[in-house]
């Protein structure tokens, strides 16, 4: 199992502002994602975070709006650029370990754009 | 787009069986099923997960088809803390571990 930490849980930003939202696992871990969970919706994916190369996105994101770090196996980072009431939303990082399959999840982070 | 479609909704009495459809009819023979569910608030969490036999561990068992296009995911003893919404996902056995969620069936245990 993975133990996840994303801060900061929530946030209340100003439109046009950026949020760098973190993830700390607690062990190396070889494969991390971002993923984007809208009021009332299920989870859609925004993108693979790669160790010491640019992220993989999924249709519809696109690195300028969503810059992603991952300098090591264990820590990530999402950006969300440029803030509209339309990024409102729960953000959550999520983890697959070494030699597993199954996909760990962090609490979130419940962000509202005004 | 996921593979997977579910009922948007159902309902179970505490202490009865919840058994909770999915419909995967373009899976293919490289594919596991999977099964999380997110209780409100927090990030999904694994259930169970088979490729062709029936499955069984402390939390649910999961039955799938023996032409693999449909599973149900059964909670045996549903409690008011199963309550969540439940996620069937299609994911290939290697290759890429994306899990593309669907839109999921609440599921709501009634006292």
């Amino acid at each position: 199992s993975a133990v996840i930490s994303q801060k900061p849980s929530r946030d209340i930003c100003q439109r046009g502002t950026s949020l760098t939202i973190q993830c700390q696992v607690d062990s190396q871990v070889t494969m991390m994602f971002w993923y984007r969970q809208q009021p009332g919706q299920s989870l859609t994916l925004i993108a693979t975070a790669n160790q010491g190369s640019e992220a993989t996105y999924e249709s519809g994101f696109v690195i300028d709006k969503f810059p992603i770090s991952r300098p090591n196996l264990t820590f990530s980072t999402l950006t969300v650029s440029n803030m509209s009431p339309e990024d409102s939303s729960i953000y959550l990082c999520s983890v697959v370990t070494f030699g597993g399959e199954k996909l760990f999840f962090g609490s979130g982070t419940q962000l509202s754009v005004l | 787009d996921a593979k997977t479609t579910q009922p948007p909704s159902m309902d179970c009495a505490e202490g009865r069986a919840a058994n909770l459809p999915c419909n995967h009819s373009t899976i293919s023979g490289n594919e596991y099923v999977y099964w999380y569910r997110q209780i409100h608030s927090q990030g999904p969490q694994y259930i169970i997960h088979g490729l062709k036999n029936n499955e069984t561990n402390e939390m649910a068992s999961l039955i799938i088809t023996e032409d693999r296009k449909s599973s149900t995911l059964i909670l045996p003893h549903a409690t008011l803390r199963d309550t969540a919404v439940y996620y069937c996902i299609v994911r290939p056995t290697s290759g890429t571990y994306k899990y593309i969620f669907g839109t999921g069936t609440r599921l709501k245990v009634l006292a």
